[in-house]
């Protein structure tokens, strides 16, 4: 059973600009952690955020959560190209284990 | 580093053949899990174990089994691999706390015909 779901499926960009992703959940949650995955490989964590957390940073990724709404941003700014990757968000279910999305695909054009 | 290695990158098999896929990890970590990632469908838990000899079953587990005998492996068993075990097959580990950060291996695509 999926908790997280990323919004959108997709998302294509130019070099520079900023791309934003959704995840949405359904149960409480200890914290929320989101993952890219390049094509064909593993997944490499980016970040977590504690549900006492509303935003967090790191390098040009920006975090943010909503848990009145059970919902997370993720926020790349100024895009190269080696951010094209598959960008997964997780949430830990019953505070137990990680349960992950769908993923959002994005593709930076240069 | 953390490295989570993978016994292959690539592995054809054919339907009925007994599959083993290892995972090894060097950071001591107490949690081991095993996903199958679809298209569509994300990372579904197959299985989890937390210590040696341990192990708790995901979302998925029909068709699989998992073996622990030392910290640092874990190993997953398609016992009579079927067309519908296709799929990108990913180990990971973690920490004390299961919930937390996980370190993945680059995955294993398993064909089976």
């Amino acid at each position: 059973s999926q908790q997280g779901e990323e919004d959108p499926q997709a998302l294509s960009i130019q070099e520079g600009e900023n791309a934003t992703m959704n995840c949405s959940y359904k149960t409480s949650i200890n914290n929320l952690q989101w993952y890219r995955q390049n094509s064909g490989r593993g997944l490499v964590h980016l970040i977590l955020i504690r549900s006492n957390e509303r935003e967090k940073h790191s390098g040009r990724l920006r975090v943010t959560l909503d848990t009145s709404k059970k919902s997370s941003s993720l926020l790349i700014t100024a895009s190269r190209a080696a951010d094209t990757a598959s960008y997964f968000c997780a949430t830990d279910r019953y505070g137990n284990k990680l349960v992950f999305g769908a993923g959002t695909i994005l593709r930076v054009k240069s | 580093d953390v490295k989570v290695t993978q016994s292959s990158r690539y592995l054809v098999k054919r339907t009925g053949e007994k599959v083993f896929l290892e995972c090894v990890q060097d950071m001591d970590h107490e949690n081991m899990f095993w996903y199958r990632q679809d298209p569509g469908l994300g990372l579904r838990l197959i299985y989890f174990s937390y210590d040696v000899k341990m192990k708790e079953k995901g979302d998925i587990p029909e068709g699989y089994s998992v073996s622990r005998e030392k910290k640092e492996r874990f190993s997953l068993i398609l016992e009579s691999a079927s067309t519908n075990q296709t799929s990108m097959y990913l180990c990971a580990s973690s920490g004390r706390d299961p919930s937390y950060e996980q370190y993945f291996g680059p995955g294993t695509r398993l064909t089976v015909t």
